[in-house]
């Protein structure tokens, strides 16, 4: 079973609509979670980290659910700009990257 | 201010070659990643370091790859002799702090094709 993973989607939706991924993970002692983007061609940049308690940013919201073992990504009013891959991050004693989901925003 | 750099940005070379990538990182971070990105397998750890010590490099493929971190400001990533299945894009990247526990910041990427 791999430490982290993702639905690779694609996932492709409308402008506005409200899309959501989760990434789930193997070692209930991790301690640090993380969502990241990467734009075609390009490195990965931090989008969000996620604490326990849920955190917002805009139209960007991070949950941590510890007794599922998963994080959650939602995304509403979704933009053209938000079409990317998002990667989760889970950390401990060591850290795995998920291999991503697709999200293409479609006009 | 400057981020993670690597260089070359794009290598192409022949089967058996040598190639040799090179990263500088923030200054001040004190760990330092290597990744390696493929469709296939998407991004793998390689190795990391901290405070210029290998922590953990059970990620590196086998024997033809090695890593080195001779001060803060600088590493290598190593690839001899180089293989078709070594195409990829490997990023270095950044970090304050030991591990994977704080935001990495990734560079370029140096995009690697093996003929």
């Amino acid at each position: 079973r791999k430490e982290v993973e993702q639905d690779p989607g694609p996932f492709n939706v409308p402008e506005g609509a409200t899309v959501a991924f989760n990434c789930t993970y193997s070692n209930s002692a991790s301690q640090s979670f993380f969502w990241y983007r990467q734009d075609c061609r390009k490195e990965p940049k931090l989008l969000m980290s996620v604490y326990s308690s849920g955190n917002e940013d805009g139209r960007f919201t991070a949950q941590l659910n510890r007794a599922s073992q998963y994080i959650s990504l939602l995304i509403r009013d979704s933009k053209l700009s938000d079409s990317a891959t998002y990667l989760c991050v889970v950390t401990g004693n060591q850290f795995y990257f998920g291999t991503g989901t697709s999200l293409t925003v479609i006009p | 201010d400057a981020g993670v750099i690597q260089s070359p940005r794009h290598e192409v070379t022949e089967m058996g070659q040598e190639v040799t990538l090179r990263c500088k990182p923030i200054s001040g971070h004190n760990s330092l990643f290597w990744y390696r990105q493929t469709m296939m397998r998407g991004l793998e750890l390689l190795i990391y370091f901290n405070n210029n010590v290998p922590i953990d490099d059970s990620g590196m493929p086998e024997d033809r790859f090695s890593a080195k971190m001779p001060n803060a400001s600088f590493s290598t990533l190593k690839i001899q002799p180089s293989e078709p299945r070594d195409s990829a894009v490997y990023f270095c990247a950044s970090s304050l702090g030991r591990g994977g526990l704080n935001e990495q910041f990734f560079g370029p990427g140096t995009r690697l094709t093996v003929l």
